[in-house]
């Protein structure tokens, strides 16, 4: 069974930069349209990022817009998510996803997660 | 900030029936858009629970059950049981917005 693995997460100031990555293991990779999914403390979902299998597509939900960057390497079966201009919204937990084609468009795999952190 | 309500919280006792709502418009759910659920347990990652508005992935148990209608749907737990204490999500597809899920529901069984 596939499995993601996300790491990256730490402690910033606002304004810095911090880049996730979100390692998959034992899944055709190339199938999967990867996401970025945060849930900041004691609130719900918010979806963040999406990019296609061959990364020629990429959508970033506003409040990223502009800021963050998706992108993945099919060859090490990796995405990242390169965040600049941090601010202390960001902070939550940031989900790896995907979505593949056997369940329609839902995101049918999940990681456990990585706790970005923004504050002075 | 998220464009699918559902209610903060719904609770019933072992064995009941709970019904947890998601209501969108036209520019999702409406705009024929599939609903799918996910059901975070405390402290760990949403895992997909319902998709394509009613079908359940293999090891999810039939006691859950959606439907869709309109602009909402609906996840239905028969026989509630100790361990579906949780939150639970839906998510959708936008057409300005992109994914987008709903507000959570947490369940709690009394």
């Amino acid at each position: 069974e596939g499995q993601l693995v996300e790491f990256g997460g730490g402690l910033v100031k606002p304004g810095g930069s911090l880049r996730l990555s979100c390692a998959a293991s034992a899944l055709s990779f190339t199938d999967y349209h990867m996401n970025w999914v945060r849930q900041a403390p004691g609130k719900g979902l918010e979806w963040v990022s999406s990019i296609s299998g061959s990364g020629s597509f990429k959508d970033y939900a506003d409040s990223v817009k502009g800021r963050f960057s998706i992108t993945r390497d099919n060859g090490k079966n990796s995405v990242y998510l390169q965040m600049n201009g941090l601010r202390a919204e960001d902070t939550a937990v940031y989900y790896c996803a995907g979505r593949g084609y056997t369940y329609g468009d839902a995101f049918e795999i999940w990681g456990q997660g990585t706790t970005v952190t923004v504050s002075s | 900030q998220s464009v699918l309500t559902q209610p903060p919280s719904v609770s019933g006792a072992p064995g009941q029936r709970v019904t947890i709502s998601c209501t969108g418009s036209s520019s999702n759910i409406g705009a024929g858009y599939d609903v799918h659920w996910y059901q975070q347990l405390l402290g760990t990652s949403p895992q997909l629970l319902i998709f394509g508005n009613t079908n359940r992935p293999s090891g999810v148990p039939d006691r859950f059950s959606a439907s869709k209608s309109g602009t909402s749907a609906s996840l239905a737990i028969t026989g509630l049981q100790a361990e579906d204490e949780a939150y639970y999500y839906c998510q959708s597809y936008d057409n300005s917005l992109s994914y987008v899920f709903g507000t959570g529901t947490k369940v709690t069984v009394l």
